[in-house]
């Protein structure tokens, strides 16, 4: 299957630590990128090929892939932190496949 | 600094085609390994890719879309752009132009533009 699966909602305390997750079997080939979503703005890279973070993504962001699984970690979880989490793969073809998204709250 | 800046109506009725520019700023798109997308995101809604061009014109489609999509660049303006035909209600939606990097088994979105809301209304 191409899809991506990823869970609806996570909550952290402020300081702690998250782990978003990703499946599909398509991750066993592709690498997954991820995006962070705030209301009302476009979505940003923090994440990708596996584990690599653009330019002024902050360090307690990091990736990790396990089998079919691609996983998010924010350790020490900060307010700016909260939003929407998308993963994504582009296959040999060109195409561009999203999970549904995780809403991560920072309580 | 890249910069991307979506550009189109806003609105349009059911069945009118929608078109949409993007300007890229700040480079050039007339450049290898990159490639120049369009993702659309209804209201309340996750993110959907709908097509990718190359800075040769060769194009990738959402096989969903493909019937009613077409993407294009023109490198002399530093732009590329979208054609979506028959819209119905249910193209609503924020629309995102993007640029795509990466190689071999990892692609990714580097840069987005802030997106434009269109509303498919009578």
């Amino acid at each position: 299957s191409s899809e991506l699966t990823q869970g609806p909602a996570v909550s952290v305390a402020l300081g702690q630590t998250v782990r978003i997750t990703c499946q599909g079997d398509s991750l066993r080939t592709y690498f997954a990128s991820w995006y962070q979503q705030k209301p009302g703005q476009a979505p940003v890279l923090v994440m990708y090929s596996r584990n690599s973070r653009p330019s002024g993504i902050p360090d307690r962001f990091s990736g990790a892939t396990s089998g079919n699984t691609a996983s998010l970690t924010i350790t020490g979880a900060q307010a700016e932190d909260e939003g929407d989490y998308y993963c994504n793969y582009r296959d040999s073809f060109g195409n561009h496949v999203f999970g549904s998204g995780t809403m991560v709250a920072v309580l | 600094q890249l910069h991307l800046q979506e550009s189109g109506p806003g609105r349009v009725k059911p069945s009118e085609t929608l078109s949409l520019t993007c300007s890229v700023s700040g480079g050039s798109i007339n450049i290898m390994n990159y490639y120049w997308v369009w993702i659309r995101q209804s209201p309340g809604k996750g993110l959907e890719w709908i097509a990718s061009v190359y800075y040769s014109g060769s194009a990738y489609y959402n096989s969903s879309l493909k019937s009613r999509v077409t993407i294009s660049i023109d490198t002399s303006k530093n732009q590329f752009s979208l054609n979506l035909m028959s819209m119905t209600a249910a193209d609503t939606a924020i629309y995102y132009c993007a640029r795509e990097w990466g190689e071999g088994t990892g692609w990714f979105l580097d840069t987005w533009g802030h997106g434009l809301l269109i509303t498919v209304s009578s």
